[in-house]
């Protein structure tokens, strides 16, 4: 099955400079790189995702990159706000029958942004 | 996407006796997951609820501890059985969205066992 990596687990940063959280996979046939942002007390809110067939995606401020030939990809939040500060994980899907699929997710990253 | 409504959004129950979670889709869907976040920590997949037939469980669980109902595409229950304070968590279902390949998650229910 599907093995994530997540780091770095803590990332302090002081409002309006850039973040970016790094992810490892180990299944080459995975496909589909989803970021969630879990605010505390709340579920997982899908932020942003990207699939193998391109490298870089973005939304506003915020983007994720993949290089499927070293199988990592990161999500890069630029200009941080304070509402920015939550538990970031990154995911990628393990293969079941036919074309169903589960999620492994990766440790998790607490960013806290400093005012 | 799908909207799922999970339900209780929390409790607080004695060690022991068993709790069910319940999630109903607005939608019908082939497979449901059920997560499990520990304090501090990650989502862990507990087990892929199919309609018809039985979940499949991850490694490190049970069906005796986490039976699973699919009576239908559009609901599935978990029940945590016999439990202890180690099985205080937050649970979470969740479902592929349709179109695309992304997921969608219920608001998660926060289990205490006292």
């Amino acid at each position: 099955g599907e093995n994530v990596e997540q780091h770095p687990s803590t990332l302090s940063v002081q409002e309006g400079d850039s973040a970016v959280i790094k992810c490892t996979y180990s299944d080459s046939a995975s496909n589909y790189f989803p970021w969630y942002k879990q605010e505390l007390g709340k579920r997982p809110q899908l932020i942003i995702d990207i699939r193998s067939n391109v490298g870089e995606k973005k939304d506003q401020r915020i983007a994720v990159t993949l290089n499927k030939t070293a199988k990592h990809f990161s999500l890069h939040i630029t200009e941080t706000q304070p509402e920015d500060s939550a538990v970031y994980f990154c995911a990628a899907p393990t293969r079941l029958s036919g074309s169903a699929r589960q999620l492994t997710f990766g440790s998790g990253t607490q960013l806290t942004v400093l005012p | 996407s799908a909207v799922i409504s999970q339900k209780p959004s929390r409790d607080i129950c004695q060690r022991g006796t068993s709790l069910t979670i319940q999630c109903q889709v607005d939608s019908q869907v082939t497979m449901m997951f059920w997560y499990r976040q520990q304090p501090g920590q990650s989502l862990t997949l507990i087990a892929t609820a199919n309609q018809g037939s039985e979940a499949t469980y991850e490694s490190g669980f049970v069906i005796d501890k986490f039976p699973i109902s699919r009576p239908n595409l559009t609901f599935s229950t978990l029940t945590v059985s016999n439990m202890s304070p180690e099985d205080s968590s937050i649970y979470l279902c969740s479902v592929p969205q349709t179109g695309n390949y992304g997921y969608t998650f219920g608001s998660g229910t926060r289990l205490t066992v006292v």
